[in-house]
């Protein structure tokens, strides 16, 4: 089954631990997405990487961290400097970079909350 | 940054009408695309049409682009109770390197 994998589905953090979001995807896709979205809220850029060994910052960048060693796996990092952490992450991948057509592919989510 | 807003926020419909739901934009786009999203899970693509395109069909779905007013809107016909579910536009643009701006959805509940 082709597709992006996230985990775990729920995941709950103590005051001032960073936690580790993962993001798979078999699709052999260059280009790949993290968004956080809130209630009634569209969804928001946290951080994007379009090659391996290269992320950029998105919109709502400052708290979170990201690596991209392999091209199959994005993981984000939550770490204690962002005050506000419950939210749904949705992670993302697409296979046409930047003048094409951005069609995106959408994990399952992870649903963060703070203890 | 959010570039898209939806009109309405939510919409009830009984099954077998049609559902429309509309998208505004701010700045010039090269895209416009619509996602689902099922309560609690990801998003699934639906439909892109380019800004050089005034309508497109995919199945029991609609869409048209009005670059002019800066505005799209979906249409669902006949609809199921398996369309319950969020609908968000996704709008990129060469300024912002074709990045993707979501609006905040519309919510379409579908009454059997």
């Amino acid at each position: 089954d082709g597709g992006i994998t996230q985990s775990p589905k729920y995941l709950f953090r103590k005051e001032g631990q960073n936690v580790t979001l993962s993001c798979e995807q078999n699709l052999n896709h260059d280009a790949m997405y993290w968004y956080r979205q809130d209630p009634g809220q569209g969804l928001r850029l946290i951080y994007y990487s379009q090659i391996v060994n290269d992320f950029q910052k998105g919109d709502i960048a400052e708290g979170y961290s990201v690596s991209r060693e392999k091209k199959e796996s994005f993981p984000l990092t939550v770490t204690s400097a962002q005050k506000n952490p419950t939210a749904f992450y949705l992670c993302a991948s697409t296979g046409r970079l930047a003048g094409s057509q951005n069609i995106q592919y959408f994990g399952a989510g992870t649903r963060l909350s703070v203890l | 940054s959010q570039q898209g807003e939806e009109d309405p926020q939510a919409l009830s419909i009984q099954e077998g009408e049609n559902a429309t739901m509309n998208c505004s934009y701010k700045t010039s786009i090269n895209n416009l695309q619509w996602y689902r999203q099922n309560s609690g899970r990801g998003l699934v693509h639906l439909i892109l049409i380019r800004s050089n395109e005034r309508e497109k069909h995919s199945g029991r779905l609609r869409v048209t682009l009005d670059t002019s007013k800066k505005s799209s809107s979906l249409l669902i016909t006949a609809s199921r109770a398996a369309d319950t579910a969020s609908y968000f536009c996704a709008t990129d643009a060469r300024s912002n390197d074709y990045k993707l701006s979501f609006g905040a959805g519309t919510t379409v509940t579908v009454r059997a």
